[in-house]
């Protein structure tokens, strides 16, 4: 089954503390994404990555890194820097430009 | 710098009537557009794009979309709307000539079908 698989599907964080979301593509898929999504405010960019050991930062960089060690793994720490951490996490994959992307099904990360 | 704007928060149609959803973009060259439905606690699913070639594109579920290069718009529509198709709507913009696989989206718009 070809897909994107994100996990844990729901993590809660204590302040302070870092936390890894898990990003899986067995599409071959070159280009990956993360975004953060609040209500109201639609998805933004945190980081995406076109190739392997490459990345790039989005609109809202701060407080997250990311990695691109292997083609079909993205994971997204999110720090202790991010002072509002608590959103819907998603990460998505695409091919060439022309072409859609493919999201995960998400991660809610709570700060308790 | 690429970016979408979606004007409406909300629309609110009756089950039957025609429904648009409104996307504006701004790229500095010619842009590959698309338009992603969410339903709750979910990823996106893709629904339609444009590329190049026939302004009026369509998609999955009986959605189409026109792409207007003058007016910059790429408004998605449904000529009879059903209850199921309630859900958040998010178009998103790739511009080919900025060299990167960077996809912005909006900031959604929320379609509520009343039966």
């Amino acid at each position: 089954d070809g897909g994107i698989t994100q996990s844990p599907k729901y993590l809660f964080r204590k302040e302070g503390q870092n936390v890894t979301l898990s990003c899986e593509q067995n599409l071959n898929h070159d280009a990956m994404y993360w975004y953060r999504q609040d209500p109201g405010q639609g998805l933004r960019l945190i980081y995406y990555s076109q190739i392997v050991n490459d990345f790039q930062k989005g609109d809202i960089a701060e407080g997250y890194s990311v990695s691109r060690e292997k083609k079909e793994s993205f994971p997204l720490t999110v720090t202790s820097a991010q002072k509002n951490p608590t959103a819907f996490y998603l990460c998505a994959s695409s091919g060439q430009m022309n072409t859609e992307a493919f999201f995960g099904q998400g991660t809610r990360l709570t700060v308790v | 710098a690429q970016s979408v704007a979606q004007p409406e928060d909300q629309v609110n149609v009756a089950e039957g009537n025609p429904l648009t959803v409104k996307c504006t973009y701004s790229v500095s060259g010619n842009p590959y557009l698309f338009w992603y439905v969410q339903y709750p606690n979910r990823g996106l699913q893709f629904l339609l794009k444009y590329i190049t070639g026939d302004n009026l594109v369509k998609g999955s579920y009986g959605f189409e979309a026109e792409f207007n290069k003058s007016q910059t718009s790429f408004h998605l529509k449904k000529p009879s709307a059903l209850v199921s198709d309630s859900a958040l709507y998010f178009c998103a913009v790739r511009d080919p000539e900025a060299g990167a696989s960077k996809i912005i989206f909006g900031s959604g718009t929320r379609l509520s079908i009343r039966p």
